[in-house]
């Protein structure tokens, strides 16, 4: 069974670091790109970024370039988003997703639970 | 980049046809993929390429796409379908990037 298990809730103070997991099992996690999709309180889902597992090859949605960084550690499974000084504005869930495809068609096929930052003074 | 244009809320009467379309220029050369997202959970794929359903999604819901318009449609719209939908695609830049539409809201009277 494919599953991707995010990391837990945290709350974290402007100008704090921060780095958030995602674990995948059930599949090759090598051969399978990685998203990462940001959702604002009661706003909509916004694509961030991608990587693949197998190389580190990551891309970056031009809205986040810069803002965040993407990483994987293929011998854990694992993938990251990580900030390096957050803001209020950063406030959201944030879920991975695993990019499935047939063809030149890319769609989500599977996707984590969600991790809720809350960035607050 | 690119951009998905979706109405924000649309409702269906129970056991009614609803349409949900998605709006962009990337969608003339790719398809949409289509997520239902209910409230405090993560989103489901629901559609995907030309017309294809996952495991356990009801064959109520089904794909189609004309020029740069993709649409969701559930025949039979039952109340447990009252959720968010968004659809997605590449982006029309041909790279590995992506972009959701904004959401529509589906309310089932």
């Amino acid at each position: 069974e494919v599953q991707l298990v995010q990391s837990g809730a945290e709350v974290k103070k402007p100008g704090e670091s921060l780095k958030i997991s995602c674990k995948g099992s059930g599949y090759s996690f090598t051969s399978y790109w990685i998203g990462w999709v940001r959702q604002m309180p009661g706003k909509g889902l916004e694509w961030m970024g991608i990587i693949y597992p197998g190389d580190s090859d990551t891309r970056y949605s031009p809205s986040f370039q810069g803002q965040v960084t993407i990483s994987a550690d293929k011998s854990i499974s694992t993938a990251y988003l990580q900030w390096s000084s957050l803001k209020a504005s950063d406030t959201a869930m944030y879920y991975c997703a695993r990019r499935g495809y047939s063809g030149y068609e890319y769609y989500f096929d599977y996707w984590g639970q969600g991790t809720l930052v809350t960035v607050s003074s | 980049s690119s951009e998905l244009t979706q109405d924000p809320a649309v409702s269906v009467a129970l056991g009614q046809t609803v349409r949900i379309t998605c709006q962009g220029d990337s969608l003339r050369s790719y398809y949409a993929s289509w997520y239902q997202q209910k409230p405090g959970q993560a989103p489901v794929l629901v559609i995907y390429g030309k017309n294809n359903r996952p495991s356990g999604i009801p064959d109520r819901f089904s794909g189609s796409s004309s020029g740069n318009t993709a649409s969701l449609t559930i025949t039979g719209a039952q109340a447990e379908d009252e959720a968010d939908y968004y659809c997605n695609s590449r982006d029309s830049s041909g790279n590995h990037l992506g972009v959701f539409g904004g959401g529509t809201k589906l309310t089932v009277l």
